[in-house]
């Protein structure tokens, strides 16, 4: 069966860092690319960033462009999310994603993030 | 960041179709077919139910369809149903710096 498990998230200070880990199984995970998406409490959802199978490709919304970085490791079936100069704004749920088609298919369960002094 | 502007809400009675609409640009819906729809019950994770404009994954019900008009997708559901009851995302690729854009998010409320 096809999973995705996020960790990494927790309480944060604003300008501190956290790094997001979301491991993957059920699927040979180097030929997908891999997503992060977030969720403010009682918002919308919220892409933050995408990572091609090969790490070829890398993309990130502007509003985390410069303090997020991407990366994955296809021998440990993982993606990461490294987030510096966390502001009260990053505060969500947020979600790993399985980008397939263009689409989001398989979502993990997520992990929280709060940014609060 | 640019968003895709759907309905904040949308209703209807046990088996009758509503329609959630998605507005975007040339840059998004215009110009790809890559439009895809999600649904969200409360405290949950997003399930997909639409790729490619119209496209279904397997599993997922066929009172779900898809479609795409000029900068405007659609998400159509038939024979409406109690546990329809949720929150519905649109989403599509964009070409801007963006990269990849969410609608406002529909709440659909079975009457």
């Amino acid at each position: 069966e096809v999973h995705l498990v996020e960790s990494g998230g927790g309480l944060v200070k604003p300008g501190g860092s956290l790094r997001l880990s979301c491991a993957a199984s059920g699927f040979t995970f180097k030929y997908f690319s891999m997503n992060w998406v977030r969720q403010a409490p009682g918002r919308g959802l919220d892409w933050v960033s995408s990572i091609r199978g090969d790490s070829s490709y890398i993309y990130y919304a502007d509003s985390v462009k410069g303090r997020f970085t991407i990366s994955r490791d296809n021998a440990k079936n993982s993606v990461y999310l490294q987030m510096d100069s966390l502001r009260v704004d990053d505060t969500a749920i947020y979600y790993c994603a399985r980008g397939r088609q263009n689409a989001f298919d398989i979502w993990g369960q997520g992990t929280t993030v709060t940014v609060s002094s | 960041q640019s968003v895709l502007t759907q309905p904040a809400s949308v209703s209807g009675s046990p088996g009758q179709s509503i329609t959630i609409s998605c507005a975007g640009t040339s840059a998004d819906i215009g110009g790809y077919k890559y439009v895809s729809w999600y649904q969200q019950y409360p405290g949950k994770v997003p399930k997909l139910l639409v790729y490619n404009a119209s496209d279904r994954p397997s599993g997922v019900s066929n009172r779900f369809s898809g479609s795409k008009s000029g900068n405007t997708a659609s998400l159509t559901i038939s024979g409406l149903q109690a546990e329809d009851e949720a929150e519905y995302y649109c989403a599509s690729y964009s070409s801007t710096t963006t990269f990849y854009v969410f609608g406002t998010g529909t709440k659909v409320t079975v009457l």
